[in-house]
């Protein structure tokens, strides 16, 4: 089974200052339709989780232009430009390439 | 409005079944392959179980294979699980997630539109 380690696990940010989120997958996720198949997701509080971004680096439908992702392989990076108030919540990394789909341990964010 | 409901949970005995379900609209459900994904208290998402659009392919956890049975009936756009032989870890939030390309080749694609979740507590 595929294993997703994520790095930080807590993430205190002042608003306006960049965030990043590092996800590491225990082998390749890597398609030979030349996609990687990693996922990102965010729940914010008392919310289910919602689709962030899929295939490394498309965000989802209404996902504003300061989260960016990006990797290949095996290393992953989610990246917010400038923090926002309402981007609190945990942060998870899934791959979606083989059975069966894993999320990483999940990365808090929190406003200082 | 595309939106997933479930229902059916509720506090159950360890040993015990429960029938978990969730109703799609907004959407041609029969197109998509559906999942399970669950949230014990204060902990992380865990993939349960997928179902393909076609019901011809159905993948398990190694944690509920041979406990937990998935199914679908497209004409009521509804997806369901089977629990069997429940365990106190078992107890978690689980939600309905739907995949985001219909008809995806693969076994396994990004969960594009999730339910709120039903609680399932399994406890003596």
């Amino acid at each position: 089974d595929i294993v997703m380690t994520q790095s930080p696990l807590s993430l205190p940010v002042t608003p306006g200052e960049p965030a990043s989120i590092s996800c590491r997958s225990s082998q390749s996720l890597l398609r030979s339709n030349g996609y990687n198949y990693l996922d990102w997701y965010v729940q914010k509080p008392g919310q289910s989780p919602q689709l962030l971004i899929y295939l490394v680096s498309t965000r989802a439908s209404g996902v504003p232009d300061r989260f960016s992702g990006s990797g290949s392989g095996t290393d992953f990076t989610l990246k917010i430009s400038r923090v926002e108030a309402e981007d609190v919540g945990v942060y998870y990394c899934m791959q979606s390439l083989q059975t069966p789909p894993a999320f990483g341990q999940g990365t808090k964010l929190e406003i200082k | 409005e595309v939106q997933l409901v479930e229902s059916g949970g509720g506090l159950v005995k360890p040993g015990g079944s429960l029938r978990l379900s969730c109703s799609g609209s907004g959407f041609i459900f029969s197109r998509y392959s559906m999942n399970w994904v669950r949230q014990a208290p204060g902990k992380g998402l865990e993939w349960v179980s997928s179902i393909r659009w076609n019901s011809d392919n159905l993948y398990y956890a190694d944690s509920v294979k041979g406990r937990f049975s998935i199914s679908r009936d497209n004409t009521k756009s509804s997806l369901y699980l089977q629990m069997y032989s429940l365990r106190p870890e078992d107890t978690a939030v689980y939600y309905c997630a739907r995949d985001r390309v219909p008809g995806a080749g693969g076994p396994h694609d990004a969960f594009d539109v999730w339910g709120r979740g039903t609680m399932v507590t399994v406890s003596s």
